[in-house]
């Protein structure tokens, strides 16, 4: 198993530009994150997914959106980018546990670092 | 989900135990100890979680109070490359994969 990867690995914007980050995981979870991470800060959650066709907001949604319209990928597109959104991403996934409400071991990507000038 | 509070920096020498103590005075029944790490610039690891029993694995044992409101990450034999930002994170029933991530604690280990 390749785990959980993530594309691509550095990416510089200009102000206003749009991208999407890659996610993929092959291990066939039902759950997937987005995390970003500012230098010297913990993980903040952007949005998550539950499963194919269901996504929500974490706690610094805006300028983000997403999708999933698979099981294995998960991509996070920035709309306009500001600098502000300069941050490392970081993606990660994890099975449902029995009932579906919480989750065992979460699986991390080794993150995107996103520079937006 | 339980909040938690960790020291932000420990050190340790190599070849000794390194003791992390996390407080989640909060917690609840159904809530879980887990364990990360993040080795620098590195997406953060799985350690070792639990629920009200102690657990070892290949590298780590957790304790866990008997009150559950606090618990201990132990490294037996702490190396260089063990040095990480390490985070306790207390996950309930209804965390639907969502992780909440504190200030950690920053583990230098020195020669």
């Amino acid at each position: 198993n390749a785990g959980v990867t993530q594309t691509p690995k550095f990416q510089v914007l200009k102000t206003g530009q749009s991208m999407t980050l890659q996610c993929a995981q092959d291990m066939n979870h039902e759950y997937m994150s987005w995390y970003r991470q500012d230098p010297g800060m913990g993980l903040r959650l952007i949005h998550y997914s539950v499963g194919a066709g269901i996504t929500d907001q974490g706690e610094v949604p805006n300028g983000y959106n997403v999708s999933r319209s698979t099981t294995e990928d998960f991509p996070l597109r920035l709309l306009s980018a500001a600098p502000s959104q300069t941050s490392v991403y970081f993606c990660a996934s994890s099975y449902a546990l029995a009932g579906g409400t919480s989750t065992d071991t979460q699986y991390f990507g080794p993150g995107t670092r996103l520079t937006v000038l | 989900d339980a909040k938690t509070t960790q020291p932000p920096s420990m050190d340790c020498a190599e070849g000794r135990a390194a003791n992390l103590p996390c407080n989640h005075s909060t917690i609840s029944g159904n809530e879980y100890v887990y364990w990360y790490r993040q080795i620098h610039s590195q997406g953060p690891q799985y350690i070792i979680h639990g629920l009200k029993n102690n657990e070892t694995n290949e590298m780590a044992s957790l304790i866990i109070t008997e009150d559950r409101k606090s618990s201990t990450l132990i490294l037996p034999h702490a190396t260089l490359r063990d040095t990480a930002v390490y985070y306790c994170i207390v996950i309930g029933g209804t965390s639907y994969g969502k992780l909440t991530f504190g200030q950690g604690t920053i583990l230098t280990v020195h020669p």
